[in-house]
């Protein structure tokens, strides 16, 4: 099955620096590739997400980059802001039989903004 | 939309009884997934619905857990009897259809085993 690999674990930064986190997967098949954003006490949100016919997306201060021959994608968040503090996951989705519309997530890097 | 909604929020139990976790996904989402969530192992997809038909429950961890959704608009999540290294966050999430559609979760269901 799929296997994501997500770095770092922790990361702390300034306000208005930018922030990188970045995940590998293991399924050359997978085509789809969500970011979620998970504040205290409340379920995951998609932030943003790429599916294997793009190599990069932006939304205002979020981006997202896929290279699909290293098998690796980043989140890139520019000025980052106190509030984008949270945990955030990345997610791979591969295609086909049982697992078809499954998502394997990474095991998530804590966020801190400081003012 | 009001979103996934799930009950209850929040649940203490002692090991050995049972406790069931309900799911009402967005109306017109023809998926619903289990998710736990613990510190040591992450998000683990615990079993997939699609049209109220489970299609993968690979994830279920053993025979303790089960899962139903009798219609498209509920379902739940039991664990009988229940043991302290079940305590961790449950998610219910839903889309519509298979094709990497977003996958939205419900607020999650603390569980904790004493």
């Amino acid at each position: 099955g799929e296997n994501v690999e997500q770095h770092p674990s922790t990361l702390s930064v300034q306000e208005g620096d930018s922030a990188v986190i970045k995940c590998t997967y293991s399924d050359s098949a997978s085509n789809y590739f969500p970011w979620y954003k998970q504040e205290l006490g409340k379920g995951p949100q998609l932030i943003i997400d790429i599916r294997s016919n793009v190599g990069e997306k932006k939304d205002q201060r979020i981006a997202v980059t896929l290279n699909k021959t290293a098998k690796h994608f980043s989140l890139h968040i520019t000025e980052t802001q106190p509030e984008d503090s949270a945990v955030y996951f990345c997610a791979a989705r591969s295609p086909g039989g049982t697992s078809y519309g499954k998502l394997t997530f990474g095991q998530g890097t804590i966020l801190t903004v400081h003012p | 939309d009001a979103g996934v909604i799930q009950s209850p929020r929040h649940e203490v139990t002692e090991m050995g009884q049972e406790v069931t976790l309900r799911c009402k996904p967005i109306s017109g989402h023809n998926s619903l997934f289990w998710y736990r969530q613990t510190m040591m192992r992450g998000l683990e997809l615990l079993i997939y619905f699609n049209n109220n038909v489970p299609i993968d429950d690979s994830g279920m961890p053993e025979d303790r857990f089960s899962a139903k959704m009798p219609n498209a608009s509920f379902s739940t999540l039991k664990i009988q009897p229940s043991e302290p290294r079940d305590s961790a966050v449950y998610f219910c999430a839903s889309s519509s259809g298979y094709s990497g559609n977003t996958i939205y979760f419900g607020e999650g269901s603390w569980l904790t085993v004493v």
